[in-house]
């Protein structure tokens, strides 16, 4: 049981490349999203999904896209990098749309666009 | 607009040395209050939920409590393996479903 499972864990990117950071779920959960830590700001929440086929923003969403085909996946797109998206991004699930204040999250993918 | 203050920064303890951190928050309504631990390099774990004012939770040697302005954890007679990051995030009524505001963490270092 691998749990909350993002890839890659480490990425360089070039201003203007675009990159899906992916993030996979064993737990069956209906709940799945993406945030960014950066120091001094906390976690800020980027898109969310509530279940296969239906995603949302979040607080900070510019520049990223999401998209849920899957219970399992749930990959962030970033269409064109700047450096203001260098950042570490969390995956994160919950058990069901009721109880998502207790989230489950990956080990991050720590992102850097020169 | 929800807000999350957490204090101190960062707080250094002797071990045995117990403590308390702060999470001030400003919500429209509260729905439930989280406490979340994170290790350098990994993600947060979550530890206690708190719904009411007056609500108590523990774990081991941490405590959490909730007020309704503010949430406090107590770490009794900690030990180096507490050393972490700690994180207070709330969630408010009438937002998106799993819209939490974070605060921007304590972070402890217990010293043996």
């Amino acid at each position: 049981n691998a749990g909350v499972t993002q890839t890659p864990k480490f990425q360089v990117l070039k201003t203007g490349q675009s990159m899906t950071l992916q993030c996979a779920q064993d737990m069956n959960h209906e709940y799945m999203s993406w945030y960014r830590q950066d120091p001094g700001m906390g976690l800020r929440l980027i898109h969310y999904s509530v279940g296969a086929g239906i995603t949302d923003q979040g607080e900070v969403p510019n520049g990223y896209n999401v998209s849920r085909s899957t219970t399992e996946d749930f990959p962030l797109r970033l269409l064109s990098a700047a450096p203001s998206q260098t950042s570490v991004y969390f995956c994160a699930t919950g058990v069901s749309v009721a109880n998502t204040g207790e989230l489950f999250f990956g080990e991050g993918s720590r992102l850097t666009v020169l | 607009e929800d807000q999350v203050t957490q204090s101190p920064e960062a707080l250094r303890l002797q071990e045995g040395e117990s403590s308390s951190l702060n999470c001030s928050y400003t919500v429209s309504g509260l729905r439930g209050l989280f406490w979340y631990r994170q290790d350098p390099g990994k993600g947060p774990e979550f530890l206690f939920t708190l719904y009411s004012a007056g609500e108590e939770k523990e774990k081991e040697r941490l405590k959490a409590t909730l007020t309704k302005k503010e949430s406090f954890l107590h770490i009794t007679a900690p030990k180096p393996e507490d050393s972490a990051t700690y994180l207070c995030a709330v969630q408010a009524f009438g937002t998106s479903y799993g819209k939490l505001t974070f605060g921007q963490g304590t972070i402890l270092t217990v010293h043996p």
